[in-house]
């Protein structure tokens, strides 16, 4: 079975810095997905970022990009240039190739971008 | 654009009433699920699909139920609602496969069982 830990319950930043949000996982599986959503106040999911297990390059969308390290299974999230509007709960997930309809969410970590 | 489109967005139960949690996506994805999250928490998956016909547990699937007779459809069902079922509720889909990297999600129902 596949696990995702999230150690950050709550992260602060201030408006303008990077901000890194941790996430580790489990699987005995080769192939498998990650990926990051953002959940405002407004209670929506909102997609930001994927990587999957075979790809060499760290993912990189606008001001996200996943921090892969497939030895230490590691899938950080590194937010640069934080906005206020980056204040969210942010929740790290994955799938495995065996089973993927069944994607694992972890907790969730706080952001707050302080002004 | 209607992508998933979830029904209720807001229900209050009494306590051994049944319900259907509706959920249409209108990507012809092949996976479907249904999470539940509870106040401060993550996902908790309660049964998916991986296509029409075929269905399996989650997680937390204790009384749940669900069918996929289309590709576009997956309803859950509570079957006498327990003051524990009060959640938000989220239904996704994903095309699957290799490409099952981002889950497209409704935009939740409320479930408060009283």
């Amino acid at each position: 079975a596949q696990k995702i830990t999230q150690t950050q319950p709550g992260m602060f930043v201030q408006e303008k810095e990077a901000v890194t949000l941790d996430c580790t996982y489990d699987t005995s599986d080769q192939s498998y997905g990650l990926f990051w959503y953002k959940q405002p106040s407004s209670g929506e999911m909102i997609f930001l970022i994927y990587q999957g297990s075979y790809d060499e390059q760290n993912a990189t969308e606008g001001r996200y990009s996943l921090n892969f390290q497939k030895a230490r299974k590691s899938a950080n999230l590194v937010i640069s240039a934080s906005q206020l509007g980056d204040s969210a709960m942010y929740f790290c997930a994955m799938w495995v190739n065996t089973n993927a309809g069944k994607s694992t969410f972890g907790d969730g970590t706080t952001l707050t971008v302080k002004p | 654009n209607a992508g998933v489109t979830q029904t209720p967005k807001f229900q209050v139960l009494k306590t051994g009433q049944s319900m259907t949690l509706q959920c249409a996506q209108d990507m012809n994805h092949e996976y479907m699920s249904w999470y539940r999250q509870d106040p401060g928490m993550g996902l908790r998956l309660i049964h998916y699909s991986v296509g029409a016909g075929i269905t399996d547990q989650g997680e937390v699937p204790n009384g749940y139920n669900v069918s996929r007779s289309t590709t576009e459809d997956f309803p859950l069902r509570l079957l006498s609602a327990a003051p524990s079922q009060t959640s938000v509720y989220f239904c996704a889909s994903s095309l699957g496969g290799l490409n099952t990297g981002e889950l497209f999600f409704g935009e939740g129902s409320r479930l408060t069982v009283l």
